[in-house]
Formats: structure tokens, sequence, C-alpha cells
């Protein structure tokens, strides 16, 4: 069965803690995005993908790290100098690279993170 | 900066009627205008997209509306059943490759 998978659904984070969410893809998919979703405000992306070993920041990058050294994996880091990160994080992937002709966007069924 | 606008930010409509939700943009070298759907809890699905090569596209009763123009786009439901109860949300990108810049999202309601 294949698609996005993140963990954990929930994740609870207390004050200066670093939290890891998880984000695997088993769609052979080359570019992975992360974007955060605030009632009334969209989804925003935070850093991408577009292939192993690398990867660039988005909108809203500060307070967040990630890293890419699996195809398949996409693992994002909130940082205690994310000074408010309570919010739905949704993990996505697209099969191709820049220029490619597949655009659809696949996303994981997101994690809900919240402040202690 | 938000590079895509869309409104209404929530809209209900009966059973059997049209849905009809707005987007505009800036950035004229976007080609690329998706739509997603998201119910609650679970990440977005595409729903239908759209290149401005062309004005108008359907699939079944989900239709784009494009007028490059007036860098505008919109989303009409027509039928609308109460399925169809989720967040909407447009979306834009230049080159297929780079990432997408969405709207805030527009909460759908449809009452029997």
């Amino acid at each position: 069965d294949g698609g996005i998978t993140q963990s954990p659904k929930y994740l609870f984070r207390k004050e200066g803690q670093n939290v890891t969410l998880s984000c695997e893809q088993n769609l052979n998919h080359d570019a992975m995005y992360w974007y955060r979703q605030d009632p009334g405000q969209g989804l925003r992306l935070i850093y991408y993908s577009q292939i192993v070993n690398d990867f660039q920041k988005g909108d809203i990058a500060e307070g967040y790290s990630v890293s890419r050294e699996k195809k398949e994996s996409f693992p994002l880091t909130v940082t205690s100098a994310q000074k408010n990160p309570t919010a739905f994080y949704l993990c996505a992937s697209r099969r191709g690279v820049q220029g490619a002709t597949n655009e659809k966007l696949f996303f994981g069924s997101g994690t809900q993170l919240s402040v202690l | 900066q938000q590079q895509v606008k869309q409104s209404p930010q929530s809209l209900i409509v009966q059973k059997g009627g049209i849905s009809i939700i707005n987007c505009a943009y800036e950035n004229t070298a976007f080609d690329y205008f998706p739509w997603y759907q998201q119910f609650p809890g679970k990440g977005p699905a595409l729903l239908i997209a759209i290149r401005p090569d062309v004005s108008e596209k359907k699939e079944g009763r989900f239709t784009i509306s494009f007028n490059k123009s007036a860098k505008q786009f919109s989303l009409h439901i027509m039928d609308s059943q109460p399925g169809d109860s989720a967040t909407y949300f447009c979306a834009a990108s230049r080159n297929s490759g780079y990432a997408l810049n969405f709207g805030k999202g527009t909460s759908l309601l449809v009452t029997p």
C-alpha cells in the first residue's frame, strides 16, 4: 500500500525541547516538502528537498531543521528556537524534479504538534 | 506575503446548489494552478488542476475557470453534496518543479 506515512499523529513539546516529526514515503518520489497549517492561514512552506542530500528553505524556515539522507525519508525537527510551534504539520512528496511533467503533490495525514 | 489570495474564507451552500471559490495571483510566471480538497484530520488531496493555455477544465461536477488577463481562477462545484463539505485550497506554482504557493483556504459546508 503506497503512500506517505507521518508519525506520530499527535505530539507534545515542552518548553526548550526539540522534537522530530517523521515522514516516510514509499512512492519512490524525488521531491519532498514540509508545510505548516494554522487555522485560517492556509499551508505555508517550511522546507523542501528536490533530491537526496539537498534541501532548501521555504517561507517560514526559522526555528526548523531538516535532513534528507535517504530518498524515502525527510524528518523535520522543531527546535526550541521556534517560539510558536503549535500547528498541524503536513509532509508531501512529488515524483519529478524541476521541469518534470508529473506535478501531483501527495500529502501525508499530518502531525498535530502542541506545546505543554 | 501571500502570493495567492483566496475568497471567501467560508461558504455555506444548500444541497444541489453551486459552490464558487475564487483565487487571484500576482506572479505572471505562475503556470500551474491546482485545487486541493482537505477533510478534517487528513492531508489535502489533489482535486483538479489547470494550466494557463486553457480557460476552463471540467472533471465531473468540478470545473476550474481561468482568466489569464485578470490573473484569477475559480473552482465551481455543481450540484453540491453534503460529502463535498471540506476545506478547499487553491494553489499556484512557477514551472511544475517549484513548490506550490497555497491560498488560505475556504471552508465549505453543504447543508442537506
